[in-house]
């Protein structure tokens, strides 16, 4: 069975300084890792996602996220935080090994960016 | 990647009446879902929707309830039918772009339904 965990309900950051939003993960085969993010009164947009090559995955408006297989992490990381960021984080994550695994989403974070 | 448009993108429903949720494409796509995110919760999926084939629905959701249609590759629809204050939900559409650089569900904009 696969599961993923995000263990903050919500994350404050002050804007301009790095955030991290965290992630842990259960599968049984081949890890396909996604984040998503969802603005209020919007559905979900894809972020960044890890199937495969650099542990560090670049994705939209800044965000990257680093594939740790020994700690079966994958958190979402940004440099230096935006108001406009403030918003509600899914992480995810789907079995590759198997083409018919559906995808299953953790919690949520919810994160605040304070000017 | 994909672009999904749904309507409506809101409604508010009398208790006992039912809504049907339009889901649009632009491309053609095996794998459609359907998701319900109860307020302040994650997405739980309702079904899968594939064109040709009777949806599959996951545990805790049936046909009655949440009957899908998938008449061709860009399409398909979910009705709530029969809906009470606890059906009060985003319904969001979900397609899944597989491949070799792909592998990534791509949502809609979602549908917010308030059930009186």
């Amino acid at each position: 069975a696969q599961s993923v965990a995000q263990p903050e309900d919500q994350v404050n950051v002050a804007e301009g300084n790095p955030l991290t939003v965290k992630c842990t993960y259960s599968v049984s085969g081949n890890p396909y890792l996604f984040w998503y993010v969802q603005y209020p009164n919007r559905g979900l947009q894809f972020l960044l996602k890890y199937i495969t090559g650099d542990n560090l995955v670049k994705g939209s408006y800044g965000f990257e996220a680093e594939f740790n297989k020994s700690q079966t992490s994958f958190h979402l990381k940004k440099p230096s935080a935006l108001v406009s960021d403030s918003a509600l984080y899914f992480c995810a994550v789907r079995d590759g090994y198997s083409s018919a695994s559906k995808i299953i989403f953790g919690s949520g974070t919810r994160l605040s960016i304070r000017p | 990647s994909a672009v999904i448009s749904q309507k409506p993108s809101r409604d508010i429903c009398q208790r006992g009446t039912s809504l049907t949720i339009q889901c649009q494409v632009d491309s053609q796509v095996t794998m459609m879902f359907w998701y319900r995110q109860q307020p302040g919760q994650s997405l739980t999926l309702i079904a899968t929707a594939n064109q040709g084939s009777e949806a599959t629905y996951e545990s805790g959701f049936v046909i009655d309830k949440f009957p899908i249609s998938r008449p061709n590759l860009t399409f398909s629809t979910l009705t709530v039918s029969n809906m009470s204050p606890e059906d009060s939900s985003i319904y969001l559409c979900s397609v899944d772009l597989q491949g070799a650089l792909e592998d990534t569900q791509y949502f809609g904009p979602g549908t917010r339904l308030t059930v009186l």
